[in-house]
């Protein structure tokens, strides 16, 4: 019930096109929904966030929608670059569950490549 | 303004030998979170820590792994007698309160085991 799904396990998208990534969750409790990603020999970065009182949240290129009902949410890179190219995780967490330790629950993660 | 610390960045052991994993979170954060990745999955969450207190340690295997954060100096993630299957990237993360906004993390340590 703790999990989180995300799909696909890799992505290759042509440069300026779209890359999408899909995450899948159980738990209702959830409360906080947090997109990482992380180029390699590096750790995991906060690239953008969204909590279950909105459906949509924007930040440049990256947009986070989610929808509550299908218990489900997902980050959509436009015009992605060769920069982008890296893995990316969805995260969970829940105040309730966890007691307020700020504990995630993360995907198993997308390795996404840009081709120029 | 460094970031958060790990090191050492790449250490080998051999199976039975102690693994101690050191972690300098973010200068002003006192919450401190250690996670394992291994090849192919995800972070998985092992412990939360603030200083001098464990406050979850529900992902941490119940032998052979401890960590620490003492009132002075870095946070030590230690496993004891360490075997293949302990081969991962462990990271830490800081922050500054104890709730979930915005987990810094450091750039892990690669542990192998031969």
């Amino acid at each position: 019930q703790q999990q989180v799904k995300q799909s696909p396990q890799s992505l290759i998208v042509q440069k300026g096109g779209i890359s999408i990534i899909n995450c899948a969750y159980e738990n209702t409790a959830f409360d906080y929904f947090p997109w990482y990603q992380q180029f390699p020999g590096k750790g995991p970065a906060l690239l953008i966030a969204i909590r279950p009182d909105v459906s949509e949240k924007k930040e440049g290129r990256f947009t986070i929608s989610f929808n509550k009902s299908a218990k489900q949410f997902s980050l959509h890179i436009m015009d992605s670059q060769p920069g982008d190219s890296a893995t990316y995780f969805c995260a969970a967490s829940s105040r309730t569950l966890s007691g307020n330790t700020g504990k995630l629950i993360f995907g198993q993660g997308t390795t996404l490549q840009v081709k120029p | 303004n460094a970031g958060v610390m790990q090191n050492p960045r790449h250490l080998v052991r051999r199976r039975g030998q102690e693994a101690r994993l050191r972690c300098s979170p973010m200068k002003g954060h006192s919450h401190v979170y250690w996670y394992r990745q291994l090849p192919e999955e995800g972070l998985k969450f092992m412990v939360y820590l603030q200083k001098e207190n464990i406050i979850d340690e529900s992902g941490m295997p119940k032998e052979r792994f401890s960590a620490e954060f003492p009132k002075e100096g870095p946070s030590i993630l230690r496993i004891q007698q360490v075997v293949r299957g302990d081969s991962a990237a462990y990271f830490c993360a800081s922050s500054p309160t104890g709730f979930n906004e915005k987990l810094f993390f450091g750039s892990g340590t690669q542990l192998s085991v031969l």
